[in-house]
C-alpha cells in the first residue's frame, strides 16, 4: 500500500497565476481533506470532500477550489495566486467520522508551493 | 470549535517517559480527543484518541480527567525520533475536521 500521495512534490509559481494539486488517497479510504501550513503553524484546514462533493470547508476564499474523482483521488485548484499562499500544502484520507470514530487521517508528504 | 491549550515546549531524556499535557475546558460531552504528532518535514500521523476512558495502543497512552477538561498523552519511554510537535485536536462527528492549534514541541535529549 503506497498510503497517501501527492503530486508535484514542489513547486514555483508566479503572483497572479493558477495552481492544481493532485492527491491520491490510502487505498480504502473514501473521504480526502486539505491542508494549509505556513511556516512555523500548525495545519490549517481548507476543506473536504467525500462522495465527490464538498462536505465541510475552513476559513479560505472562493480562490480555493477543489474536485474529487470517482476513484476518490482529489485536486486543489488556487487561482490567483498571492504571495501569501505560499505554503506546505497537505492532503489526508480517512473512512468519513460517522463510519469510523476514530477518524484516523492518513497525511500525504505535502506538495510545498511557493509563489514569487 | 472547542479550544485546546497547550505548552509551547518540552524537554525530555532519552528512554525517559514524557507527560504531554493539554487543557480543554469547553469540551461538550460528543468532543472526542485524538493526538497527532509531526515530525521534521513530514506530515501529521494518528498517535491515539479517546472519549471519556483512558486509552493506550502500541505508540502511547492517553490519559483523560474525570471532568474531560484535561488529558495527558503519555510517551512511556521516549526516543529520539519521538522529536516532533504534538497536537492536541478534538473533534466531533458533526464538524469532523481537524482545527490544528501550534501544538507543543518535544525535545529528547541523548
Amino acid at each position: 500500500d503506497a498510503g497517501v500521495t501527492q503530486s508535484p512534490t514542489h513547486l514555483i509559481k508566479t503572483r497572479g497565476q493558477q495552481v492544481t494539486l493532485r492527491c491520491s488517497p490510502k487505498s480504502g479510504h473514501d473521504t480526502v481533506s486539505w491542508y494549509q501550513q505556513a511556516l512555523g503553524q500548525g495545519p490549517q484546514f481548507i476543506f473536504q470532500y467525500y462522495e465527490e462533493e464538498e462536505r465541510q470547508r475552513g476559513n479560505f476564499p472562493d480562490r480555493f477550489s477543489g474536485h474529487q474523482y470517482p476513484n476518490y483521488s482529489s485536486e486543489l485548484n488556487v487561482n490567483a495566486l498571492l504571495l501569501g499562499d505560499s505554503a506546505l500544502y497537505l492532503c489526508a484520507s480517512s473512512l468519513p467520522f460517522f463510519r469510523d470514530s476514530s477518524y484516523e487521517q492518513y497525511f500525504g508528504p505535502g506538495t510545498r508551493l511557493t509563489v514569487t | 470549535d472547542a479550544k485546546t491549550t497547550q505548552p509551547n515546549s518540552m524537554e525530555s531524556n532519552e528512554e525517559e517517559p514524557v507527560h504531554l499535557p493539554c487543557n480543554h475546558s469547553t469540551i461538550s460531552g460528543t468532543d472526542y480527543i485524538h493526538w497527532y504528532r509531526q515530525l521534521p518535514s513530514q506530515g501529521p500521523e494518528y498517535v491515539i484518541h479517546g472519549l471519556t476512558s483512558n486509552v493506550n495502543n502500541r505508540m502511547a497512552s492517553l490519559a483523560i480527567a474525570e471532568d474531560r477538561k484535561s488529558s495527558t498523552l503519555i510517551l512511556h519511554r521516549a526516543t529520539l525520533r519521538d522529536a516532533a510537535v504534538y497536537y492536541c485536536i478534538l473533534i466531533t462527528g458533526a464538524n469532523s475536521k481537524l482545527t490544528f492549534g501550534k501544538g507543543i514541541t518535544l525535545s529528547v535529549r541523548p
